[in-house]
């Protein structure tokens, strides 16, 4: 199985202000997807990660607000932009391998990096 | 589109009992993959199962055990002998193209001694 890094695994957040998370894997992924976990509620996809092109987004994400990189198999950021205290959530990395059983295979999540915006 | 409905919120039993967790989807695709995620009070994310479309066995690992059955678009998780461990939000999930989730709402599951 995939091991995720994410950094950081938590901080505080001045309303318009920026921060990237990072995610890191011990090995290489053919797919690296963003999502959002707002406080009680369900997981949210943001945008697919590809690596050597732009992002995918979902509806009602935008590359402005959640510029992403993947510059390689193994690691990607998140960028949180301009943020406002609605951003606060948790943001979670998951990557998933064809390697691992083709496609639908297991998909692994990191830990989650926990926002709070005040 | 696609949907996933955990009409369940919450669920409180004893002990011991066994607990049916529902899930029912919706979907255009002929290939789909369905899965359970568990996630405790701590947080982070644990796989449980994938099924694909075109796999209508029924699954059991130890205490926990799935029901999928296309015809009512429904992927159901039972937990056997239920124990205080097994408390936490239970997510299903529909992929919509490989790996990519659309996640339900969850089900809160509380084990009490």
């Amino acid at each position: 199985s995939a091991v995720i890094s994410q950094k950081p695994s938590r901080d505080i957040c001045q309303r318009g202000t920026s921060l990237t998370i990072q995610c890191q894997v011990d090995s290489q992924v053919t797919m690296m997807f963003w999502y959002r976990q707002q406080p009680g509620q369900s997981l949210t996809l943001i945008a697919t990660a590809n690596q050597g092109s732009e992002a995918t987004y979902e509806s009602g994400f935008v590359i402005d607000k959640f510029p992403i990189s993947r510059p390689n198999l193994t690691f990607s950021t998140l960028t949180v932009s301009n943020m406002s205290p609605e951003d606060s959530s948790i943001y979670l990395c998951s990557v998933g391998d064809l390697g691992t059983g083709g496609p639908g295979g297991e998909l692994f999540f990191g830990e989650g990096s926990r926002l709070t915006v005040l | 589109a696609q949907k996933v409905t955990q009409a369940q919120t919450e669920i409180s039993v004893v002990e011991k009992e066994d607990v049916t967790l529902d899930c029912v989807y919706e979907t255009r695709d002929t290939t789909y993959y369905l899965f359970w995620y568990k996630q405790p009070p701590s947080g982070e994310l644990v796989f449980l199962i994938r099924r694909n479309s075109f796999d209508e066995q029924n699954e059991i690992s130890g205490r926990y055990s799935w029901n999928f059955q296309k015809s009512t678009s429904s992927f159901n998780f039972t937990i056997t002998a239920s124990q205080v461990v097994d408390s936490a939000v239970y997510f299903c999930a529909l992929s919509r193209y490989e790996y990519a989730l659309n996640f339900g709402k969850g089900t809160s599951l509380l084990v009490t001694p």
